[in-house]
């Protein structure tokens, strides 16, 4: 089946920073790639679609300007949390539509678990 | 009001149970249904797609009621490896991404 790849799994690091999140579409082109965030006991919440070739879509309440999104190619996304603070510490996780029959499911990636200390 | 609700539990149910989960959806224009199983500190893994005369896979049965905006999942005869958070998930018409309950977590018992 489909592969989404998430990288790293597990950041820790200190208040201020920017921490960079890749996400891969192993064996299939994705035109479209999905960043989540779930806190703790809560559901996983869109933040924002991102678009291969062109600008991404943020929800509403979502900073475009402290998650950059950067979508360069038809395999791999980015997501990059700038200046974080331990507000922002959340599971980040990242997903795909298959193309072709299976199109209407979305496979994940294995999730970034981000500490800001 | 949220997209999705779910009972977030917790079940506790002994092995061999039968369990059911229910969700209900706010949009009626929704299109496309699933049931999704996330494990404690992982990503979410498709457990099955959720059709309108209703499915089963093995154990697991899933139906919907358009009417009632209203989806379950039936776990029969529920082993260990069954406890898990049991996400309810639907794609709006027109929409890419889709919309999460909050889970409802399942534990079984030896």
């Amino acid at each position: 089946g489909a592969v989404v790849s998430q990288h790293p799994s597990w950041v820790i690091c200190k208040s201020g920073t920017s921490v960079k999140i890749e996400c891969r579409s192993l064996d299939f082109q994705a035109t479209t790639m999905f960043w989540y965030r779930q806190f703790p006991k809560q559901s996983l919440m869109l933040m924002a679609t991102s678009n291969e070739g062109s600008k991404a879509t943020y929800e509403q309440g979502v900073e475009k300007d402290k998650f950059l999104i950067n979508h360069a190619s038809l395999t791999l996304s980015t997501l990059t949390v700038t200046s974080a603070h331990p507000e922002d510490s959340s599971f980040y996780i990242c997903s795909a539509r298959s193309p072709g029959i299976a199109k209407n499911i979305q496979y994940f990636g294995a999730g970034t678990r981000l500490s800001v200390l | 009001r949220k997209e999705v609700e779910q009972d977030p539990g917790p079940f506790n149910v002994p092995e061999g149970a039968t369990v059911a989960f229910n969700c209900t959806y706010s949009n009626s224009a929704s299109q496309s249904f699933f049931w999704y199983r996330q494990d404690c500190r992982k990503e979410p893994k498709l457990l099955m797609s959720v059709y309108s005369s209703g499915n089963e896979d093995g154990r697991f049965t899933a139906q919907l009621n358009r009417a009632s905006q209203y989806i379950s999942l039936l776990i029969r005869d529920s082993k260990l490896s069954d406890s898990a958070t049991y996400l309810c998930v639907v794609r709006e018409t027109g929409a890419n991404n889709l919309f999460f309950g909050t889970g409802t977590r399942l534990t079984v018992i030896p």
